[in-house]
This record gives structure tokens, sequence and C-alpha cells, in this order.
């Protein structure tokens, strides 16, 4: 059975910093591109980052790039999204997503997981 | 940047009714659309993507179609548990706005 997990989401005050991971098993971790997606409370979604196979090639929306980092360890079968300099807007549900199909940064998304909530308020 | 909306971004229905939600792309997408169901408080989960291709477990009473700038999700007999936000996502290009704003799928 495929499982997304993540975990790190947090109350923190504007312009600080957090570190979301997302722990998956059953299925070969390595060979998948992966994403981080989040969904402010009451609204759409937003694709925010992508992160090739290998961790060579990233990709980031421009509500998040330069403050927001993703990054993968395939030896624990992890993924993570750092984020810095965090603002209000900010606060979402961030999802990790397994893409497919991907070209250019650009998949569809096959498993979620359930999300960890991102809260920014002083 | 494409950019998708969706139409209407309300819709009430009933059980048993056929509804369609329509997805349109600004720019052509070939056929890199996918759509997605998400209940209150849950993941999105994917129900078809390459426009037209049920996901593995999906129910038969979804289905898909379109090309280029204009597609739809249709749903054949509305059943209770369809009732969710539908969003479409174009995966053809990379894009600042990916997903379409979503539609709210009501019981009349």
């Amino acid at each position: 059975e495929v499982r997304l997990v993540e975990s790190g989401g947090d109350l923190v005050q504007p312009g600080e910093s957090l570190r979301l991971s997302c722990a998956v098993s059953g299925f070969t971790f390595s060979v998948y591109e992966m994403n981080w997606v989040r969904q402010a409370p009451g609204k759409g979604l937003e694709w925010i980052s992508y992160i090739e196979s290998g961790g060579g090639t990233t990709y980031y929306a421009d509500s998040v790039k330069g403050r927001f980092t993703i990054s993968r360890d395939n030896s624990k079968e992890s993924l993570y999204l750092q984020m810095n300099s965090l603002r209000g807007e900010d606060t979402a549900v961030y999802y990790c997503a397994r893409g497919r199909a991907c070209t250019g940064g650009a998949c569809f998304y096959d498993y979620w997981g359930q999300g960890t909530l991102v809260t920014v308020s002083s | 940047d494409i950019q998708m909306t969706q139409s209407p971004s309300t819709l009430s229905a009933s059980v048993g009714d056929r509804v369609t939600i329509t997805c349109r792309a600004s720019q052509s997408i070939s056929n890199w659309l996918a759509w997605y169901q998400q209940k209150s408080g849950k993941a999105p989960k994917l129900l078809i993507y390459k426009a037209s291709t049920l996901e593995s477990g999906v129910p038969s009473r979804f289905s898909g179609s379109g090309f280029e700038t204009d597609f739809t999700l249709t749903i054949s007999s509305l059943q209770p548990d369809d009732f969710a936000t539908y969003y479409c996502q174009q995966y053809g290009s990379y894009s600042r706005y990916t997903f379409g704003q979503g539609t709210k799928l009501e019981i009349k």
C-alpha cells in the first residue's frame, strides 16, 4: 500500500522557519518525482514545489521562490520542505504528492499525504 | 502562464442526476489534464488523467473528455459519496496556475 505521511506543521511567527517532512512507503521512492502542494484555509490547491527523482532538478512557484527549499533523501525515503521567512499568506495545509507523467516539472499527482497544517501568526 | 478556469464554481444537484463540470485552459494543453475530487478535511483524490483516462479504482460513472482548451468532467448518476469539491489541473507545462479554482458540488 502506498503511503505518504507529512509531519512538521506548527504555529510559528512571521519571519520564522519550519521544516516539513514526508515519509513514504509502499513504492520505490527513488524513481518518482515528488511535489509539495498547499491549500490555504477555505481556498483552492496551489502547487509550490517539485523535485526530480535524483534530487538534482527543482522548481518553485513564484510565491515561495527564494524562501522555500525542497529536498529529498532517497535512502530514508523522505521528502522535505525547508520554509524560511514565513509570512501570514503561507498559512495552509501542506501536502506532499507523488508525481506521474512529469514533463519539465509539470506532473499530475496520483498519491497524496493527509497534509500537515502550518499556521503563521503573531 | 497557462490559467485554468472552472465553471460553475458551485453546482447543486440531486442523487441520480447527471452533472457536468467544465474546465477551460487559457491556451492549448493538448490532453494533459487531470481531475481530482476533494472531500472536506481530506487530501485530493485523482479521478482522471490525460483528459479521459480513469484512474484505477475510480467508479465508471466518472468520465472526462476534451482536448486543447476545453474539458469536461461528467458524473453520470450522482451518488451520495460524490458530493465534494472537484479540481481540474493542467500538467502540459510549468505554470503558476496549474489548478482550476474548484467546483463545489452540493446536495440540492
